[in-house]
């Protein structure tokens, strides 16, 4: 079955970017959306966005609209999630996961193990 | 957009049954999915379409929707179930949307 495994925690400067990647094994990999999903310290997931790799398009949650870009490559099986003008409020674990089935948007399994972002001058 | 809203926390004694509520307007009409979530681990599906549980998850775990409010049942509550709990939906403009989670506490 798909596992996602995520790359490593990041410390990043105010204004800055980051990119987060998230390579699928083990499964379907192009016809299944990933989304990316965070986490702020002791808060709730908050949704950020998607993409199905098979179309290349991506879908973003309206806060993040502009500042966030999904992409993702077939030939890798991976996704990224890159996130810029960072700022405290951005610290968070950052998670990937894919759709449980393909077609309409429905459930998130699996789920990555989660990348932490620090924003910190 | 739309809103889920979710209880705080819920409190439970071991051998009883755990409810956690997810409103939402119309929430009925669309496919609920929820996840359970321990710390310093990555949110776990317990239930999927309402009431489907995936493979390697016990039958204590039950969901319902009708209305304005999801449910999610978990039967005979043990220690290990103590965690976040969080619902999930599509709306209507393809953005997903999770409740601001439960904190299921055993007693």
């Amino acid at each position: 079955q798909v596992q996602l495994v995520q790359s490593g925690a990041e410390v990043k400067k105010p204004g800055s970017s980051v990119k987060v990647s998230c390579k699928a094994s083990g499964g379907t990999f192009s016809s299944y959306a990933i989304s990316w999903v965070r986490q702020a310290p002791g808060q709730g997931l908050e949704w950020m966005g998607g993409i199905i790799p098979i179309f290349g398009t991506a879908n973003y949650a309206q806060k993040f609209q502009g500042r966030v870009t999904i992409t993702a490559d077939e030939s890798t099986s991976t996704a990224y999630m890159e996130l810029s003008s960072l700022r405290s409020e951005d610290t968070a674990v950052y998670y990937c996961a894919r759709d449980g089935t393909g077609g309409e948007p429905n459930w998130f399994d699996p789920w990555g193990q989660g990348t932490l972002v620090t924003v910190s001058s | 957009s739309y809103v889920l809203t979710q209880p705080p926390s819920v409190s439970v004694a071991p051998g009883q049954t755990a409810r956690i509520t997810c409103g939402g307007n119309n929430i009925g009409s669309k496919s609920v999915h929820w996840y359970q979530q321990k710390p310093g681990q990555a949110p776990v599906l317990v239930v999927y379409d309402d009431s489907d549980r995936p493979s390697g998850i016990p039958e204590r775990f039950s969901g319902s929707n009708s209305g304005n409010t999801a449910t999610l049942t978990i039967s005979r509550v043990e220690a290990g179930d103590e965690a976040d709990y969080y619902c999930q939906v599509w709306d209507s403009s393809s953005a997903s949307v999770f409740g601001g989670g439960t904190k299921l506490t055993v007693l």
